[in-house]
């Protein structure tokens, strides 16, 4: 079965970068979208952007164009979130999440989630 | 982007009840393109509905979601112990996808 296990907890600084991974294992990797969905204390989940492995393009929400990189390694099996710039109000859980189908972006499985905290 | 509001933003209920959560969105959704999560605390949403109405694997048939355009319902038939969560609805009709902000389900 399809398995998604992110990397561990982070705490930074104010204006520095954080990268989380989120390593995929069971079913064909490059051929489902890799989604980045965070959630901030007691809100709801908020979609950051995605990848298709296959073919290397990244999508992103507008709010997050310009802080923001989503990659993948075929390789490793392996999805990365880069966001940069950190404010406190990036302080959230985040999680991977598998696109259901091939162009199908609703989650069936997901991440444990990473959480990220920003404070100086 | 469409803005997607659930109402109430707390049900209480007790178990054996019927519940009905509401989501409307900003604009039409396009196909209805519209998905339900339920969400427990310390973990990762659980994909219930997708399609407005189509059950997820393993998700029992006491889960039922319908609407069209910009007004979607999910109905939970009985309240088991397990159904009080938080629940969200998402639109994957046009980008970027969105969520709504909840409805907790608690136990009266």
């Amino acid at each position: 079965q399809v398995q998604l296990v992110q990397s561990g907890a982070e705490v930074k600084k104010p204006g520095s970068s954080v990268k989380v991974s989120c390593k995929a294992s069971g079913g064909t990797f490059s051929s489902y979208s890799i989604n980045w969905v965070r959630q901030a204390p007691g809100q709801g989940p908020e979609w950051m952007g995605d990848i298709s492995p296959m073919f290397g393009v990244a999508n992103y929400a507008q709010k997050f164009q310009g802080r923001v990189t989503i990659t993948a390694d075929v390789s490793a099996s392996t999805a990365y979130l880069e966001l940069s710039s950190l404010r406190s109000d990036d302080t959230a859980v985040y999680f991977c999440a598998r696109d259901y189908a091939v162009k199908a972006p609703y989650f069936a499985h997901w991440g444990q989630g990473t959480l990220v905290t920003v404070s100086s | 982007e469409i803005v997607l509001t659930q109402s109430p933003g707390t049900l209480s209920l007790s178990p054996g009840e019927r519940a009905t959560l509401s989501c409307r969105a900003s604009q039409s959704v396009y196909s209805s393109y519209l998905a339900w999560y339920q969400q427990k605390p310390g973990q990762a949403p659980r994909l219930l509905i997708y399609g407005t109405s189509s059950r997820a694997t393993g998700i029992p048939d006491r889960f039922s979601g319908s609407g069209s355009g910009a007004d979607f319902t999910l109905t939970i038939s009985r309240l088991e112990p397990e159904d009080f969560a938080v629940y969200y609805c998402q639109q994957y009709g046009s980008p970027p996808w969105t969520f709504g902000q909840g409805t907790k389900v608690e136990i009266k």
